[in-house]
């Protein structure tokens, strides 16, 4: 089956520095990956769309210079969060869409990244 | 717009008794549904969708779920419930028109499975 692997799982870093996050996609090529974010007992909120090969689509609210994506390759997205500060402490989920051929693109899930900023 | 409603923030069941986790969604056409589970720390496993055709749709784990289109619900089953079936399960939805980009998760609902 389809797997998506993320990296690190956990990482806490000082404020100010930067934490890059990687996605991918092992056994399979995804032009498309997304990146969520995940607060404690709440649902994923949608942060940005990585295309492979062009720039990320973002949803409403979220900094694009705050939260650097980079699709280099059809198996790998990478999220950067720079100058980390308390407040970006958070899961980080990705995944990425496979076509099933049903049309209904189910999503794979990595298993998160786990951030603290002290 | 899109949303998806899953009413019970909690559900506890004991093992070996039949287990319901409640969703019901709005869109504007016809849906595809899915549910996804969450163990801690842990990212979202699929555990079944619905796309089209039969309304009982059989997933993962005994899993299963019926989309009841007048009560726009897609409500999550299992017969016996299992002491490993506790985790964070998550409903979805998104228009049969629209991209996966714009698939809506509900808020979770923590199942608690006791021995």
């Amino acid at each position: 089956g389809a797997v998506v692997s993320q990296h690190p799982s956990r990482v806490i870093c000082k404020s100010g520095t930067s934490v890059k996050i990687e996605c991918r996609s092992l056994d399979f090529q995804a032009t498309t990956m997304f990146w969520y974010r995940q607060f404690p007992k709440k649902s994923l909120m949608l942060m940005a769309t990585s295309n492979e090969g062009s720039k990320a689509t973002y949803e409403q609210g979220v900094e694009k210079d705050k939260f650097l994506i980079n699709h280099a390759s059809l198996t790998l997205s990478t999220l950067t969060v720079t100058s980390a500060h308390p407040e970006d402490s958070s899961f980080y989920i990705c995944s990425a869409r496979r076509d099933r051929g049903d049309g209904a693109n189910v999503l794979t899930f990595g298993a998160g990244s786990r951030l603290t900023v002290l | 717009a899109q949303s998806v409603a899953q009413p019970e923030d909690q559900v506890n069941v004991a093992e070996g008794n039949p287990l319901t986790v409640k969703c019901t969604y709005s869109v504007s056409g016809n849906p595809y549904l899915f549910w996804y589970v969450q163990y801690p720390n842990r990212g979202l496993q699929f555990l079944l969708k619905y796309i089209t055709g039969d309304n009982l749709v059989k997933g993962s784990y005994g899993f299963e779920a019926e989309f009841n289109k007048s009560q726009t619900s897609f409500h999550l089953k299992k017969p016996s419930a299992l002491v490993s079936d506790s985790a964070l399960y998550f409903c979805a939805v998104r228009d049969i028109s629209g991209s996966a980009r714009q698939l809506t998760f509900g808020s979770g609902t923590q199942l608690t499975v006791l021995p």
